[in-house]
């Protein structure tokens, strides 16, 4: 069982936006901030987002970040057939004194 | 461009060690923190434990009475041990540098991974 809960499963079609919602508690997702990562099979995850709303190099501006309160989103606009993967979220817990991640959510492009 | 290489055996004896190795290439171990994560078949990431720059480790405390993280800056590796297995311990194993903890938590850079199954 995750400390943070993402919803198992998201679809959109080609040029759509689509969000991916991350819920946790006041001990982590409220007092810290987020990142994100994707996943396709058998690969390694790779760093999407960070510091809630931060993208690294190379990552497109088609993909964001939010946060409110105790829950985090990542949206994905302009869906492409190539954004098919998992997507996982993450942050500190101040309670645990450690990282805590989401289930992952697994992001269908119709 | 830091890179990451995890090794070690594919397949453990159920009650053994498991012992994995984690190659920093392209840049240092110092003066980062680093993670070690690991992925069931079909499942989610699970997080074993991270080191500090400064040598401090802290671990998942589902695993903590059988997990070892260390640093070995003079080559330039990480290592995992985990004592005990058992199949549950199954899965493939990534290091990761850490970007950021605390507040900013974040990882920027992961390994390919390797898998490690445990069976006699």
């Amino acid at each position: 069982q995750s400390v943070l809960t993402q919803p198992p499963s998201a679809s959109g079609t080609p040029g759509q936006k689509v969000t991916i919602s991350c819920s946790g508690s006041s001990s982590n997702i409220e007092s810290n901030t987020v990142s994100w990562y994707q996943q396709f099979p058998g690969t390694a995850p790779k760093l999407l987002i960070y510091n809630i709303d931060k993208r690294p190099s190379g990552v497109p501006d088609r993909f964001s970040g939010s946060k409110s309160a105790t829950s985090a989103s990542l949206g994905i606009s302009g869906l492409q057939s190539e954004d098919e993967a998992d997507y996982y979220c993450a942050t500190w817990d101040d309670t645990l004194n450690g990282p805590v991640f989401g289930g992952g959510t697994k992001l269908t492009v119709l | 461009q830091v890179q990451l290489q995890e090794s070690g055996p594919g397949l453990v004896k159920p009650s053994g060690t498991l012992s994995l190795t984690c190659t920093v290439s392209g840049g240092s171990t110092s003066p980062y923190s680093w993670h070690w994560m690991r992925q069931p078949p079909g499942k989610g990431l699970e997080s074993i434990g991270y080191i500090y720059y400064t040598g401090t480790t802290t671990y998942n405390p589902s695993l903590k009475s059988r997990v070892t993280i260390s640093v070995d800056k003079s080559k330039n590796q990480l290592s995992l041990k985990l004592t005990s297995v058992t199949a549950a311990d199954s899965a493939v194993y990534y290091c990761a540098r850490v970007g950021a903890t605390g507040y900013f938590f974040y990882l920027d850079v992961w390994g390919k991974g390797t898998t490690v199954t445990v069976s006699s």
